[in-house]
């Protein structure tokens, strides 16, 4: 059963403006969440992550939400760039334990 | 920088063959993570170790095992190869269970059964 879900498997934004990726999960026990990136042919590469006791953590143009009490968290991108066309996984953790993934969400990043 | 190397960046091997696919790294973690990424399945978790000799079944492991005898190295098993296996395989580690919450993965393995 998947316990972490990434409900749209793909989206486009022009260059600039702002993307928005969604996760839900499902699992209460998790404590830490994370992003990763993956271009096609390689591993993926962590991008930003997020504490349970947070709801909120920015890097640079990547900023991650968290809503626990609607089990959900958001990655936005502002502004938007050609090179941040890629796969993007969530992941979310329990304490100690292994990462559960999203199915990821292709984004498109258009001139 | 951590680095997670796997050995095989493609392979072609038929039905039936038993496939080892290596992966070692370099930071000293604890933890190390064997995933298949498919289309449309995002990344599934196969094995993974927490420590040398110890592994733990994760979501897939059904023909698959593992084999951690040295700290830096993983290896994953495919006893006898089928078609539903052709898949990219994707290594990771981690520092520890405890402090370590980021992962850092390899470049991948892109396994096709025929």
């Amino acid at each position: 059963d998947q316990q972490v879900k990434q409900n749209s498997p793909s989206l486009s934004v022009q260059e600039g403006r702002i993307s928005i990726l969604n996760c839900d999960y499902t699992n209460s026990m998790f404590d830490y969440f994370l992003w990763y990136k993956k271009y096609p042919a390689e591993g993926p590469t962590f991008l930003i992550s997020i504490s349970s006791i947070k709801d909120k953590n920015e890097d640079g143009r990547f900023t991650v939400f968290l809503n626990k009490s609607a089990k959900h968290l958001s990655l936005h991108i502002v502004p938007s760039q050609p090179g941040d066309s890629a796969v993007y996984f969530c992941a979310a953790r329990p304490l100690g334990g292994a990462l559960n993934f999203g199915k990821g969400t292709s984004l498109l990043v258009t001139p | 920088d951590v680095k997670v190397t796997q050995s095989s960046r493609y392979l072609v091997k038929r039905t039936g063959e038993k496939v080892f696919l290596e992966c070692v790294q370099d930071m000293d973690h604890e933890n190390m993570f064997w995933y298949r990424q498919d289309p449309g399945l995002g990344l599934r978790l196969i094995y993974f170790s927490y420590d040398v000799k110890m592994k733990e079944k994760g979501d897939i492991p059904e023909g698959y095992s593992v084999s951690r005898e040295k700290k830096e190295r993983f290896s994953l098993i495919l006893e006898s190869a089928s078609t539903n296996q052709t898949s990219m395989y994707l290594c990771a580690s981690r520092r520890d269970r405890l402090s370590g919450n980021t992962i850092y993965f390899g470049e991948g393995s892109w396994l096709t059964v025929v």
